[in-house]
Order: C-alpha cells, then sequence, then structure tokens
C-alpha cells in the first residue's frame, strides 16, 4: 500500500457533526491527494497539498477543508457533514510528476 | 476541458481468455495515463503506465496502447484469471502534472 494509512477505516456519523479523517504516509512524499468515489464519477478531487501548509482546491471542495502541518499527514475535514458526503475517501500520494499516484485503502463515511 | 471514458461499463471474460478494456480521453496535451485496478474494499492499486512519447508498453500478462491519433487508451490483459475480476479505470495526468482525471471505470468479470 505504499505507505499509505488511512484512519478510520469506517464511520458512522450524524449530519451536522465535524468529522476529520487523516491520511499517514511514510514516503516522505511532497503531494497528498484527498479523493472521493462514488458510484458513476469516479474519483473526484477534493484538495490536495503540494507541500507542508499548501494546498489547494479541487473540483468538489465545497464543505470539506483540509491541512498538513507535517509531511507525513494531511486531514481532510468536514466542517458540519451532510448526507451527500456519504462516501469513499482516498488519500494518495505523488512522489514526482510523471509517476503514479499511489493510493490508501480508503475510508467508508456514512452520514445519517 | 478534460476528460477521461470508457467505452464499456462491464465486460465478462472466460478465464483463459485475453481481455480489453477501453479509455478514450479528450486532452490532446496529455502526456502519461495510468491503468488502475480496483479490488472491492481496496485501493486503486497501479498496474501499469505509458508516457506519450510510446505507443505500446507490456508489463507481466498486461499491455497498454496508446493511440494519439484518436486518443485512445487500452490495457489487455492475456489469459484472465479469477484474480483479476476487478474494476479498472485509467487516469490522464493534467497539463500540469500534479493532478489526474480518472475515467468512471469498468467492472471485469472473469467467468469459470
Amino acid at each position: 500500500d505504499a505507505g499509505i494509512t488511512q484512519s478510520p477505516r469506517h464511520k458512522v456519523t450524524e449530519t451536522g457533526t465535524p468529522v476529520t479523517l487523516r491520511c499517514h504516509q511514510t514516503e516522505n512524499h511532497r503531494y497528498m491527494y484527498w479523493y472521493r468515489q462514488d458510484p458513476g464519477h469516479g474519483l473526484r478531487l477534493i484538495h490536495y497539498s503540494y507541500g507542508v501548509k499548501d494546498t489547494d482546491k479541487g473540483e468538489v471542495s465545497d464543505g470539506y477543508s483540509v491541512s498538513r502541518s507535517k509531511t507525513e499527514d494531511f486531514l481532510l475535514t468536514l466542517e458540519s457533514a451532510t448526507s451527500s458526503q456519504t462516501s469513499v475517501y482516498f488519500c494518495a500520494i505523488l512522489g514526482q510528476f510523471g509517476s503514479p499516484l499511489h493510493f490508501g485503502n480508503g475510508t467508508r463515511l456514512t452520514v445519517t | 476541458g478534460e476528460s477521461v471514458g470508457l467505452h464499456l461499463p462491464t465486460l465478462s471474460v472466460q478465464e483463459g481468455d485475453n481481455s480489453i478494456i477501453n479509455c478514450a480521453y479528450s486532452n490532446s496535451a496529455s502526456d502519461y495515463f495510468i491503468w488502475y485496478k480496483q479490488e472491492s474494499g481496496k485501493g486503486p492499486q497501479f498496474i501499469i503506465d505509458i508516457r506519450s512519447n510510446m505507443d505500446k508498453r507490456q508489463g507481466q500478462r498486461v499491455t497498454v496502447l496508446l493511440n494519439k491519433t484518436v486518443k485512445h487508451l487500452s490495457l489487455q490483459i492475456a489469459a484472465t484469471q479469477p484474480g483479476d475480476s476487478a474494476v479498472y479505470f485509467c487516469a490522464e495526468q493534467d497539463n500540469y502534472g500534479q493532478n489526474f482525471v480518472f475515467g468512471p471505470g469498468t467492472r471485469l468479470s472473469v467467468l469459470p
């Protein structure tokens, strides 16, 4: 799994509650990404980071925030979870341009 | 804009036969393409990649073909095995090199 750990693996939460997902890497890669995967949509980019404290939005960033205070950790926060954020969330890392993304095993989030 | 898509959402093949999974892309400036395999409950796993200066690349039992004229990418799996049953999707690196566009995926089912 290319040294990527996502936690938790599963979470059920109620609408309106805050949720934080964690991605931890041991590869010392500069680039880290958060995607969500939904049926019929494939993987869609939420946010990505190109270094400590350097982040940018992806195509589906509304309702999400991220933080990266250390190279190895990239946190995804849902400030107030909604049912539309029920999804499987994947973290990925990139060693260098022109190389593939490597993914974690995902977090399945259910918002009730 | 950029887009990556797949021609067939599902594909069923007999064990031992060859499988071909197709992908179309729209950004003629893209120069790096990847195929991923995703098994149930797991993150996408890198299979093989190809750069735009190549039209064919072979791995172990897998071959990726790139036709830049018609912006088409295919994954060939030789002697398909039950363990090959999964969702396969292609990815295209964007113009800036740090983000990727993913297709929705094709589910490959291997029949005994």
